[in-house]
């Protein structure tokens, strides 16, 4: 079954830890992003790739990093630099970088941070 | 600050009523307008689009208008079914500045059957 996975589900951290966040997709997608969602506001954009070994930052970026050493995979860390890293991770795919390609989503990580 | 605004955060209809969302913009330069779904627990799905030189587009029960005078577009479900329950969220994009998207905060749909 093709598809973007995410894990795990739910993440809890003690704060000033670094935790990384998962996600692979098998749709064969270059395109490749991080969004985060807080209570009562629409998804941000953290980082986006178009290829592999290539990335960029979104709107929000500041302690958060990616890395894309592979098509299917782009792992999200949030470093202890980040002020509020309690929030619901979602992480998108698209066949390409074009407006009208479909972001494809997984099913988001909770990371609650202690 | 939020360029794509949902400001209703919850919305009950009746089984076979029609259901509209809104959704307002701020930013004058995006032409490309999309509404996602969510089910609890999943990922949002995409469910339709509209590029600006549209002002309706239409996919089953499914339509979009857009008002560009406005910066406004609503999404109609008719008949509205109790599995359309979900969190619809609106998002506006440029077609020349690739697949950025900003994302309304959601409005949380119940269908009463």
């Amino acid at each position: 079954d093709g598809g973007i996975t995410q894990s795990p589900k739910y993440l809890f951290r003690k704060e000033g830890q670094n935790v990384t966040l998962s996600c692979e997709q098998n749709l064969n997608h270059d395109a490749m992003y991080w969004y985060r969602q807080d209570p009562g506001q629409g998804l941000r954009l953290i980082y986006y790739s178009q290829i592999v070994n290539d990335f960029q930052k979104g709107d929000i970026a500041e302690g958060y990093s990616v890395s894309r050493e592979k098509k299917e995979s782009f792992p999200l860390t949030v470093t202890s630099a980040q002020k509020n890293p309690t929030a619901f991770y979602l992480c998108a795919s698209s066949i390409g970088q074009v407006t009208t390609d479909t972001q494809y989503f997984g099913p988001g990580t909770r990371l609650t941070v202690l | 600050d939020q360029q794509v605004k949902q400001n209703s955060p919850s919305l009950s209809v009746q089984e076979g009523r029609i259901s509209i969302l809104n959704c307002d913009y701020t930013n004058s330069m995006f032409d490309y307008f999309l509404w996602y779904k969510k089910y609890p627990a999943e990922g949002p799905t995409f469910l339709i689009s509209i590029s600006s030189i549209k002002d309706k587009n239409e996919d089953g029960r499914f339509t979009v208008f857009l008002n560009k005078s406005a910066k406004h577009l609503s999404l109609h479900i008719v008949p509205s079914q109790p599995g359309d329950s979900a969190v619809y969220f609106c998002a506006a994009s440029t077609l020349n500045t690739g697949n950025q998207f900003y994302f309304g905060t959601g409005t949380s749909l119940t269908v009463i059957p």
